[in-house]
């Protein structure tokens, strides 16, 4: 079946400095969903992409998906306290409703 | 649009007990998921429906879960005969009716098998 790595499985990080997590599936993708956990609560929506090479920023955030469909990296650029928690990417293959979540990226951010 | 609600938020039961969880989508979204999440894991797919129809279900289901969604609104999730590696979080997604495969989670069902 389709499997989904994170890497890092954690990065600690001091405030100001980039972090970058990186997506890798063993199959072609139909999209990728990136997905942010804060401690205690649940998955929150951040971007999908569907377009091989697509690249999408969200402020401080950039999200981009490899040319083969088989790879997306999420970077955080100047990193905040408020950025603390797990990211997520999850993905879509073959038109299948399944949906498999890569093993997440716990990013700490030490003030 | 307040949200996926899920009920209850903490469940907590003897092993061999039933319980069954209820998930309220967004409204107007005809796309529902069931996850279960372990402390440090992704969450892990067990099932979808689009409208009131169980299009998929993961083969690590055993024939002890089983969900609904009656009317393509609610939709609940029963395990019988819990077992202590059941312990999970239960999320609920719900998925607007587009191309997009965004999803919206609830706050979950904490359960606790003792």
């Amino acid at each position: 079946g389709q499997q989904v790595m994170q890497i890092p499985q954690y990065q600690h990080v001091q405030e100001g400095e980039d972090f970058t997590t990186y997506c890798n599936s063993s199959t072609t993708l139909s999209n990728i969903q990136w997905y942010k956990q804060r401690p205690g609560g649940h998955p929150v929506f951040l971007i999908q992409l569907v377009k091989s090479g697509e690249v999408k920023k969200q402020k401080r955030l950039t999200f981009q998906f490899g040319e083969a469909k088989k790879n997306s990296s999420l970077h955080i650029t100047a990193t905040q306290t408020t950025d603390v928690g797990t990211y997520f990417c999850a993905a879509n293959s073959g038109g299948y409703q399944k949906v498999t979540f890569g093993t997440g990226t716990k990013l700490q951010v030490i003030p | 649009d307040t949200g996926v609600s899920q009920d209850p938020r903490h469940k907590i039961t003897k092993r061999g007990q039933n319980v069954t969880f209820r998930c309220d989508p967004i409204s107007e979204h005809n796309r529902l998921y069931w996850y279960r999440q372990t402390l440090g894991q992704g969450p892990e797919f067990l099932t979808y429906f689009q409208n009131e129809a169980q299009l998929e279900k993961s083969r690590l289901l055993s024939d002890r879960f089983s969900a609904e969604r009656p009317k393509g609104s609610f939709s609940t999730l029963e395990i019988q005969r819990t077992e202590q590696g059941d312990s999970a979080m239960y999320l609920c997604a719900s998925s607007p009716r587009t191309v997009s495969y965004e999803q919206y989670f609830g706050p979950g069902t904490r359960l606790t098998v003792t």
